[in-house]
């Protein structure tokens, strides 16, 4: 069964700095598709980026980029310039594109941001 | 263009009342995803429908716990004779095809909390 983790129960980051979010997942599937969704305590779950596993390139969007490291099953998000709005959970999922269609997603990172 | 409607926000049940929790999926979406998030947990999977058809139930606990997703409508989950243990976060998620590979959209979740 896949399963993802996220090591890093709590992180913190002084604003405009950059931080780095962990994730590694376990899979035996070669296709598949990885997220990273922001929790703020609104509780909606807003998605950050996304990435396809048979893409090499990392995506980016705007000051969110992940290092995608598929042999090591790893999926990390970077947070440049970070901003107070920034201040959430942040939950990483897989998807394996399969019949299912469900994420299965890691217990979170709690970020809080110091002005 | 309204996102994913959940409601009600917050529900108060005693133990042994049924919970009813509703999600109208985004304009244009037949795909319908229940999650569960406990406390400090990520989100769990529960159910997947379609108009008039459950496509997966994997997820849901096998007694109390049934969902459906009517032909017209708002998807409903409901919980019989709830329990402290089902005081949880639930969350509906909607998409256009089937197992949407571009990351579902969420609603804002119904906190139930069972006293």
């Amino acid at each position: 069964a896949q399963t993802v983790t996220q090591s890093q129960p709590e992180m913190s980051v002084q604003e405009a700095e950059t931080v780095t979010l962990s994730c590694t997942y376990d899979t035996s599937e070669s296709d598949y598709y990885l997220f990273w969704y922001k929790q703020p305590p609104s509780r909606q779950m807003i998605l950050v980026i996304r990435q396809e596993a048979y893409k090499q390139q990392n995506a980016t969007e705007n000051r969110f980029s992940v290092n995608f490291q598929k042999a090591a099953k790893s999926f990390s998000l970077k947070i440049s310039d970070s901003q107070l709005g920034d201040a959430a959970m942040y939950f990483c999922a897989y998807y394996n594109g399969g019949s299912q269609g469900n994420l299965i997603f890691g217990k979170g990172t709690k970020l809080s941001v110091k002005p | 263009n309204a996102g994913v409607m959940q409601n009600p926000r917050h529900l108060v049940r005693r133990r042994g009342q049924e919970a009813r929790l509703r999600c109208s999926p985004m304009k244009g979406h037949s795909h319908v995803y229940w999650y569960r998030q406990l406390p400090e947990e990520g989100l769990k999977f529960m159910v997947y429908l379609q108009k008039e058809n459950i496509i997966d139930e994997s997820g849901m606990p096998k007694e109390r716990f049934s969902a459906e997703f009517p032909k017209e409508g708002p998807s409903i989950l409901r919980i019989q004779q709830v329990v402290r243990g089902d005081s949880a976060a639930y969350f509906c998620a909607s998409s256009v095809d089937r197992g949407d590979n571009y990351g579902y959209t969420f609603g804002s979740g119904t906190r139930l909390t069972v006293v």
